[in-house]
């Protein structure tokens, strides 16, 4: 079965600092994997995606993954947090059907 | 092009009662499902429905039903509502494959009392 973990319940970072979030799956094949982001009593939008091809992917708002096959890790990067970056983050996994899995989340707190 | 709507945005029920959430998409996905989400667990996939009228249970299914109008359309019913199903649940659709990513509505806070 597949799952995500992402070990950091929450994070807090200083505005224009790097951000790294971590993001490990299990998966017995190749994953396809995403990072959602949810605003405060919003719903989930997609930050990015990836399912072959170049092991590191762009995204909106600036940020950027990395797949690791060998580590299992798809880890969320930025260069430099904005505070309007403050928000909850989801990983989740799918094995190329459409049922996703998803992490239990890690919550971004910026500090101006 | 609105995405995914949903309806209501909030809700408080007693416990026994019955309501139905409703969900729409217009993007001509043929993938629906609906999530609840709560504290810490991320979220759950309660039950999905791959096209047009065909359903499926998903990881925590009990206390509910859903009902895949037609295309755009996939409804969640709580039949007998318990205060357990107190949360905040989400709709999302995708199109025909997994690499597509799902993209969702912005969900209907629930609580029941």
């Amino acid at each position: 079965a597949q799952s995500v973990t992402q070990p950091d319940i929450h994070i807090t970072v200083s505005e224009g600092a790097s951000l790294e979030l971590r993001c490990n799956y299990s998966y017995g094949a190749t994953p396809y994997l995403f990072w959602y982001v949810q605003s405060p009593g919003q719903g989930l939008q997609l930050l990015l995606k990836y399912f072959s091809g170049d092991t590191l992917v762009q995204g909106i708002k600036g940020f950027e993954a990395e797949f690791k096959r060998s580590q299992s890790s798809f880890n969320l990067r930025k260069p430099s947090v904005h505070w309007s970056d403050a928000a909850e983050y989801f990983c989740a996994v799918t094995g190329g059907g459409n049922k996703l899995t998803f992490g239990t989340g890690t919550q971004l707190k910026v500090e101006l | 092009n609105a995405g995914v709507t949903q309806t209501p945005k909030f809700q408080v029920l007693k416990t026994g009662q019955s309501m139905t959430l409703q969900c729409a998409q217009d993007m001509n996905h043929n993938s629906m499902y609906w999530y609840r989400q709560d504290p810490g667990m991320g979220l759950r996939l309660i039950y999905y429905s791959a096209s047009e009228g065909t359903t499926d249970k998903g990881e925590v299914p009990n206390g509910y039903n859903v009902s895949r109008l037609n295309k755009r359309e996939f409804s969640l019913r709580l039949e007998s509502a318990a205060p357990s199903q107190t949360s905040v649940y989400f709709c999302a659709s995708s199109g025909p494959s997994g690499g597509s990513g799902q993209f969702f509505g912005p969900g209907t806070r629930l609580t029941v009392l």
